[in-house]
């Protein structure tokens, strides 16, 4: 039982680069979030994704873009890399809305 | 706005020594409140969590929190603290009104004295 798998673990992207973060969740859960987290600010959500077929923006979604692909899978797009992009990227999941939020190893971005 | 507050950046504790994490938050009535452990270059792991009823709830590791309503708090507690505890504990707080999205406080570093 994998719970959330998150790919790649690290990457490192120059400025203008585009690439996407892939999240898959096998426990068939109906949501599914992407955070950043940086230093001393805690997790702050970019966009979630209440049920299949949804996406709706959170606190800090300037600059990505997501896909809710299927009930298993949501991805995270950068089309043009940033240096205040530089984070690690979390991937989460949940029965519903308002559930324990279950989470992804991660991945570090480094946007030079 | 909904806000999250941990007002301690570090903690040190010895081992064997008693634990207390605190958490205040801001919102009208009552959230939905978790209490997250996070070990360095991990995900973040579920510790406990309150949606209603008894105010006093368990979680694993030997965690406990207190949902305290007059004080907006929701402060973690381990009576024995062991080496394995050093992590990053992390408050968070969900609200209906806001579809129930986690509001995250900063977060408090733990470190263990031997």
């Amino acid at each position: 039982n994998a719970g959330v798998t998150q790919t790649p673990k690290f990457q490192v992207l120059k400025t203008g680069q585009s690439m996407t973060l892939q999240c898959a969740q096998d426990m068939n859960h109906n949501s599914m979030y992407w955070y950043r987290q940086d230093p001393g600010m805690g997790l702050r959500l970019i966009y979630y994704s209440a049920s299949e077929g949804t996406t709706d923006k959170g606190e800090v979604p300037n600059g990505y873009n997501v896909s809710r692909l299927n009930k298993r899978e949501f991805s995270l797009r950068l089309e043009s890399a940033a240096p205040s992009q530089t984070s690690v990227y979390f991937c989460a999941s949940s029965a519903r809305q308002g559930a324990e939020q279950f989470f992804g190893p991660g991945t570090r971005l480094t946007v030079l | 706005a909904q806000s999250v507050t941990q007002p301690d950046i570090h903690i040190t504790v010895s081992e064997g020594a008693s634990l207390e994490l605190r958490c205040n938050y801001s919102y009208g009535a009552t959230p939905y409140l978790f209490w997250y452990v996070q070990s360095p270059g991990q995900g973040l792991q579920l510790l406990l969590k309150y949606f209603s009823g008894d105010t006093l709830v368990q979680g694993i590791k030997g965690f406990e929190a207190e949902f305290k309503r007059s004080q907006s708090s929701f402060n973690l507690r381990k009576p024995s603290v062991h080496w394995s505890d050093a992590a990053e504990y992390f408050c968070a707080v969900g609200a209906p009104d806001s579809n129930y999205q986690l509001i995250w406080g900063a977060g408090t570093k733990l470190i263990i004295k031997p």
